[in-house]
């Protein structure tokens, strides 16, 4: 009965470095995503995935973000060239079904600081 | 404007207390609503789920949703210290479009 796993749960990094970061989703969901949630912002959209396609990208910052998911499963964030404001826990979600607001199942969370 | 506009408190009451929180959104094409409930450090889980006009009840808590003023409310009755936790509000536009636009959550804390 696992949920959605994320790792790494904490990371520290140097500004200027590459961080990947990597969701597990609940076995079966084909609807993934990715949310960032800063202090005091809430959660923010960066990507959508059905399947191993991203119907929508329209969340991402810049083109420092990136992600991809294989096997219709695992999906990996990378955040290449981090900056200080990339500081935030981000969170994966998966969902049996896409939109039509089916209920997400949100992991823990990966916690990245960047000095 | 935010299309989802949240106070986010913190909201502090007194254990038994009923607690009312709300969100206003921006975008009538919105045609799902839900609560989703976060403890610290953890990820947030669905509480209740609604779509369209009206209220939904489930033990203590109450969902509504006007959309004709496009305002979302969830009342908690009996509010227990084991409730305090950031609520976030949620919306979507169903059909085929993926994600919930979150508001920014309200920290509601209940105090024995």
């Amino acid at each position: 009965g696992a949920g959605v796993s994320q790792s790494p749960s904490n990371k520290v990094t140097e500004k200027g470095k590459d961080v990947e970061l990597r969701c597990d989703p609940i076995s079966g969901h084909t609807a993934l995503y990715w949310y960032r949630q800063s202090l005091g912002q809430g959660l923010e959209f960066l990507i959508y995935f059905q399947g191993n396609s991203a119907p929508d990208k329209s969340g991402l910052p810049s083109d420092r973000f990136s992600a991809e998911r294989t096997g219709g499963s695992v999906s990996t964030l990378t955040i290449q060239r981090t900056q200080q404001e990339d500081s935030a826990v981000y969170l994966c979600a998966s969902s049996t079904r896409g939109g039509q607001g089916g209920e997400l199942f949100f992991g823990e969370g990966s916690r990245l600081t960047v000095l | 404007q935010k299309e989802v506009e949240q106070d986010p408190g913190p909201l502090s009451v007194p254990e038994g207390a009923i607690v009312s929180l709300n969100c206003t959104y921006s975008n009538s094409a919105f045609q799902y609503f839900m609560w989703y409930r976060q403890y610290s450090r953890k990820g947030p889980e669905l509480l209740m789920y609604t779509y369209s006009s009206g209220n939904k009840e489930d033990g203590r808590f109450t969902a509504q949703v006007d959309k004709s003023s496009k305002y979302i409310s969830l009342f908690i009755r009996d509010s227990q210290p084991s409730d305090s936790a950031t609520y976030l509000c949620a919306t979507a536009y169903g059909g085929s479009q993926g994600n919930l636009i979150f508001g920014k959550g309200t920290k509601l804390s209940v105090k024995p």
